[in-house]
């Protein structure tokens, strides 16, 4: 089976830097994705590692590390808009063509 | 392009009953996700197709829970009968066959049983 380890929440200022960790486990790995969901919209695709290290987008990054089963979104100059929930998504198992979410990281954004 | 679209956007209806949910998805898209979320269980993949074909369904709960996509363009989500536990968001997602990470989700449906 697969199974991604993400923090519930995490608070930070606005202005500020954060970074969301997630840890998964799985029998074949293929690659990490990231994905943004406001309050009562639908999730929306951020960013994927294949391969290790830093990919950045703008004001996000997302990097990755195969060898410890991990990975992190970087979210720099933040906003109070980024106020949402954040998601890592494995994909791996016995098949390459479909992902699996982890329970999501809530970011608090205080002003 | 229009996005992924579902309908509809809201369904209330009791317990027993039949609730098709509906999905057309981007065109070109090869792959078809249909995912349940909670807050309790996140987000849930049920099932999943591959150039109309249904290649995983592993995710499905139960019986009652039943999908087609008769063509590329379309694809429903049936319950039958309906219970209260539910009561969840569906999302449909798409995507292209080698944009592996980059799914494109509609906007959901908000399912309540009473």
């Amino acid at each position: 089976g697969q199974s991604l380890e993400q923090p519930s929440e995490v608070t930070a200022v606005e202005g500020a830097i954060v970074q969301i960790n997630c840890t998964y486990q799985t029998s074949g790995f293929y690659g990490l994705s990231w994905y943004q969901q406001h309050d009562g919209g639908a999730p929306t695709f951020l960013s994927y590692n294949a391969l290790d290290g830093l990919e950045e987008t703008g004001r996000f990054s997302s990097f990755l590390s195969r060898s410890d089963s991990y990975g992190y979104l970087l979210l720099q100059e933040l906003q109070m808009k980024d106020s949402a929930s954040y998601f890592c998504a494995v994909r791996g198992g016995n098949r390459d063509d479909k992902i699996i979410f982890g329970k999501g990281t809530r970011l608090h954004i205080l002003p | 392009d229009a996005g992924v679209i579902q309908s509809p956007r809201h369904e209330v209806t009791e317990m027993g009953q039949e609730v098709t949910l509906r999905c057309k998805p981007i065109s070109g898209h090869d792959y078809l996700f249909w995912y349940r979320q909670t807050m309790m269980r996140g987000l849930e993949l049920l099932i999943y197709f591959n150039n109309n074909v249904p290649i995983d369904d592993s995710g499905m709960p139960e019986d009652r829970f039943s999908a087609k996509m008769p063509n590329a363009s379309f694809s429903t989500l049936k319950i039958q009968p309906s219970e209260p536990r539910d009561s969840a968001v569906y999302f449909c997602a798409s995507r292209r066959a080698l944009s592996w990470g980059e799914q494109f989700f509609g906007p959901g449906t908000r399912l309540t049983v009473l």
